[in-house]
């Protein structure tokens, strides 16, 4: 197992341009995390999976976001209509069971909408 | 509020020196677990240390350490023989009620000088 990944590694849209994330957490992980970072900030959470079941959804994803996990396995996020308040890394991050065993992060999807 | 703050932005240190980054946070549980994440320049978060808020002995993980006072809510990492590649953002972190998802501080910026 090589660990979660995420792709594509950069991405640069123009403006109302849609743009979907893929991510691939460790196989035996069951929850599945998104955040979005922006520079000089800490995570900010998005939502999580428990196996396919999107369980929470944060305020911060708008009915533009869309994320899904068919068959418990990679997700994927959909931004649709791109903003340039959009421009953020993404994160992914898997875990075993809940939080508290700590999260193993993807390197991120910077999104660039210019 | 289920909150994680950590006041320093930014701290250096010498090399082969120790320093501590301080993080606090609010809860109202009385059994939690707490994090630190170390984000090298544009490279992946990874995981630094885990502390179990039931047990009164502080983790030690290597050079890092922790300082753990559960009365004060206070949560500050040491770092001793401070090496070049300890450079990065540290991000102080708890799953809030629930367990479902993991708050981050804002970071603080260590650059470890030679």
């Amino acid at each position: 197992d090589t660990g979660v990944s995420q792709d594509p590694r950069h991405k640069i849209t123009k403006r109302g341009q849609n743009v979907t994330f893929r991510c691939d957490p460790i196989s035996e992980h069951n929850r599945l995390y998104w955040y979005r970072q922006t520079l000089g900030q800490g995570p900010e959470f998005l939502t999580y999976f428990q196996n396919e079941a999107q369980l929470e959804k944060s305020r911060l994803l708008s009915d533009r976001f869309s994320a899904e996990r068919p068959k418990g396995s990679f997700s994927t996020l959909e931004i649709q209509r791109t903003e340039q308040g959009d421009s953020a890394m993404y994160l992914c991050a898997s875990s075993l069971e809940t939080a508290n065993y700590g999260y193993t992060f993807g390197s991120g999807t910077r999104l660039t909408v210019v | 509020a289920q909150t994680v703050t950590q006041s320093q932005p930014e701290m250096s240190v010498q090399e082969a020196e120790t320093v501590t980054l301080s993080c606090t946070y609010d809860t109202s549980e009385s059994n939690y677990y707490l994090f630190w994440y170390k984000q090298p320049p544009s490279r992946q978060m990874i995981l630094v240390i885990r502390q179990e808020a039931y047990k009164q002995q502080n983790a030690t993980e290597n050079r890092f350490s922790v300082n753990f006072q559960k009365a004060a809510k206070s949560f500050s990492l040491k770092i001793s023989d401070s090496q070049l590649g300890d450079t990065a953002m540290y991000f102080c972190a708890f799953p809030p009620l629930g367990n479902n998802d993991m708050r981050f501080g804002a970071g603080t910026r260590l650059t470890v000088k030679p």
